[in-house]
């Protein structure tokens, strides 16, 4: 059962900051939120993962609401290669199982 | 340069003719895993590997086959392939588990006709 929800779609234009939500109501205490992202149909990349705070690195931004049933990923200046699918994943209970959901496609435009 | 590399890129067969696709990774991880990539059905983790000699189920196990006698390798194996295997799969590994950044391959596409 997916653990999270993602819009299907978004459009953002280029040089705008793109903000991706999601939804994890039924997130536990030691679970963390991985981002993904996978272009055309390239072996999928890390962005960035958090388990309370907010994180930042070269790539993008992770806000974690307080209460941990939500987050943002932000792309800050967004380009024409984030055009992607980007998935947001909370990680089962096991350590070796991995379930992706369907992701946001996000089209960048000129 | 880090990275995993499958093996095929790409390949046709037929019914029933065992095929292999290869994985392998240099730097080092424990983790490893098998996934594939169907229109409308996403991204689905077919069988994964916490180190060497230990291997488990993901969603979608059904007519494959894994080993992992090596850290570096971690083949999947049809032994009969059929047409529902039709897909694009992903190998990927990490330091440790699933819960740590995965590093994925770039593909192998499979026909099977």
């Amino acid at each position: 059962d997916a653990k999270t929800t993602q819009p299907p779609s978004m459009d953002c234009a280029e040089g705008r900051a793109a903000n991706l939500p999601c939804n994890h109501s039924t997130i536990s205490g030691n679970e963390y939120v991985y981002w993904y992202r996978q272009i055309h149909s390239q072996g999928p990349q890390y962005i960035i993962h958090g388990l309370k705070n907010n994180e930042t690195n070269e790539m993008a931004s992770l806000i974690i609401t307080e209460d941990r049933k939500s987050s943002t990923l932000i792309l800050p200046h967004a380009t024409l290669r984030d055009t992607a699918v980007y998935y947001c994943i909370v990680l089962t209970d096991s350590w070796g199982k991995f379930q992706f959901g369907a992701g946001t496609q996000v089209v960048v435009t000129p | 340069e880090a990275q995993v590399t499958q093996n095929p890129r790409y390949l046709i067969t037929v019914t029933g003719k065992k095929l292999t696709v290869t994985c392998s990774q240099n730097m080092n991880h424990e983790y490893m895993s098998w996934y594939r990539q169907d229109p409308g059905l996403g991204l689905r983790q077919i069988y994964y590997s916490m180190n060497v000699e230990v291997t488990d189920k993901g969603d979608v196990p059904e007519g494959y086959k894994v080993s992992r006698k090596e850290k570096r390798n971690f083949p999947l194996i049809l032994e009969s392939p059929s047409p529902n295997q039709t897909s694009l799969y992903f190998c990927a590994s990490s330091p440790v588990s699933s819960n740590q950044p995965q590093h994925f391959g770039d593909g192998t596409r499979l026909s099977i006709l």
